[in-house]
């Protein structure tokens, strides 16, 4: 495996579910991050973690609840999520948490029911 | 914080033409400015990007032109393939402080007829 990898590709879950994103990367970068893209919507920035230590909350709810193991994974715990929070969260790498290059995953499609 | 208008939204040609894309952006400390491609149901990928000490950039067909007293960047493709279809984003961040956060346009979706 190269590049990121995202898991599972697609999620359907109940408001009042408890579910789990994956995300690892294999290309040894440093800084790692959740974007939620919505239709006709920017890519919004959620969180940023930076050699396992989160640098960057973007005012996300806390239904949404991230967590970063060591450099290579990266997960977002989801719980009590709203219709609205239905989109593609897509996980991304860069080599340091400054500007350069973001390698995307494929996205994890979620549906709240 | 950082705001980021692309126009337009939605742009067709025909192939063999041209294609320009637009983003404006409202940090004057903004200094990187990529591009990323999202082909349907891809991820993202970057395809070009320049920093604020240049004002042009070329990579075989796409170039990307950077005014920084307007504040704003464009994108433009020569001799358009149907390949080229797909939603390009543009965005814009301050590099070289403690991390960097890229801001995002909404998205062009480009449609090229063959």
């Amino acid at each position: 495996e190269t590049g990121v990898t995202q898991t599972p590709r697609h999620l359907v879950m109940g408001m009042t579910n408890k579910k789990s994103l994956k995300c690892e990367q294999h290309l040894g970068h440093n800084a790692m991050y959740w974007y939620k893209q919505s239709a006709k919507k920017p890519l919004e920035l959620m969180f940023v973690y930076s050699l396992e230590e989160r640098v960057e909350n973007n005012s996300v709810p806390s239904r949404f609840s991230p967590e970063c193991p060591n450099s290579s994974h990266l997960f977002l715990h989801l719980h009590t999520l709203q219709p609205e929070d239905s989109a593609l969260y897509l996980c991304a790498s860069s080599q340091d948490r400054g500007v350069g290059e973001l390698f995307f995953g494929e996205g994890s499609r979620l549906t709240v029911l | 914080g950082e705001n980021v208008e692309q126009h337009p939204s939605t742009l067709s040609v025909q192939e063999g033409d041209s294609a320009v894309i637009k983003c404006t952006y409202s940090d004057s400390a903004s200094n990187y400015f990529p591009w990323y491609k999202q082909e349907l149901g891809k991820r993202p990928q970057l395809i070009i990007d320049i920093r604020s000490n240049v004002g042009e950039k070329k990579d075989q067909r796409i170039a990307v032109t950077l005014n920084k007293t307007a504040k704003h960047f464009s994108l433009h493709i020569t001799e358009t393939q149907p390949e080229d279809s797909a939603v390009y984003f543009c965005a814009a961040s301050i590099g070289g402080t403690s991390y960097g956060k890229l801001t995002f346009g909404q998205g062009t979706i480009l449609t090229v007829h063959p």
